[in-house]
């Protein structure tokens, strides 16, 4: 087990509604990062925040949005759902500290959009 | 994309060492390697990573060559539990916690 957990773990959306996806990081991470992998792809990255702020984020549209909260804790919006946004949502966090850190996983969460 | 190539597919039987090989001939001297394996349906799961020197610990070790440009993940006693995909990743962001995932090499345990 990575300690970091997501919720919901499975979830059937309709095209253009709405998203809230949740993770709890690893105790002691600060940093919190958000994937998709689509069916039979590599997770790719869509964005990351330290410190309550985005700073960074991968080639996805403004409509995937994120929060972080004291805690550590965080959210990933996604609005106007589309066909191609059924993926599985993968969070990961770390604690922030240069190129060497070590990134943990979540189980993610499945969601699909009918 | 990627720095990594990986080949697709590997058989191991259980109980044999399995050698995982990956190049990264382009990779910087500053970037590290990662190693993560994804079992069906879950989430990544790290292994190991390492700079220039060789790394050991409870699951794998990994063998970085002498010029950084290949190296090797080693799974010293397989079991059918290691059939996964094996993600071999070289990390170009220093800034964030970006992982640029490849296609892996899918290893399958026999009896």
């Amino acid at each position: 087990e990575t300690g970091v957990t997501q919720s919901p773990t499975h979830l059937i959306k309709t095209r253009g509604q709405q998203v809230t996806l949740r993770c709890s990081s690893q105790s002691g991470h600060n940093t919190v990062s958000w994937y998709q992998q689509a069916l039979g792809q590599g997770p790719q990255f869509i964005f990351q925040y330290y410190r309550e702020e985005e700073n960074g984020r991968g080639n996805f549209p403004p409509r995937f949005s994120g929060l972080q909260f004291p805690n550590y804790s965080s959210e990933l919006n996604v609005n106007a759902l589309e066909l191609d946004d059924s993926a599985l949502y993968l969070c990961a966090s770390s604690v922030t500290g240069g190129s060497g850190n070590t990134i943990y996983f979540g189980e993610g969460s499945w969601l699909t959009v009918v | 994309d990627a720095k990594t190539t990986q080949p697709p597919s590997m058989d191991c039987a259980e109980g044999r060492a399995a050698n995982l090989p990956c190049n990264h001939s382009t990779i910087s001297g500053n970037e590290y390697v990662y190693w993560y394996r994804q079992i069906h349906s879950q989430g990544p799961q790290y292994i190991i990573h390492g700079l220039k020197n060789n790394e050991t610990n409870e699951m794998a070790s990994l063998i970085i060559t002498e010029d950084r440009k290949s190296s090797t993940l080693i799974l010293p006693h397989a079991t059918l539990r290691d059939t996964a995909v094996y993600y071999c990743i070289v990390r170009v962001d220093m800034d964030t916690d970006k992982l640029i995932f490849g296609t892996g090499t899918r290893l399958q345990v026999f009896p």
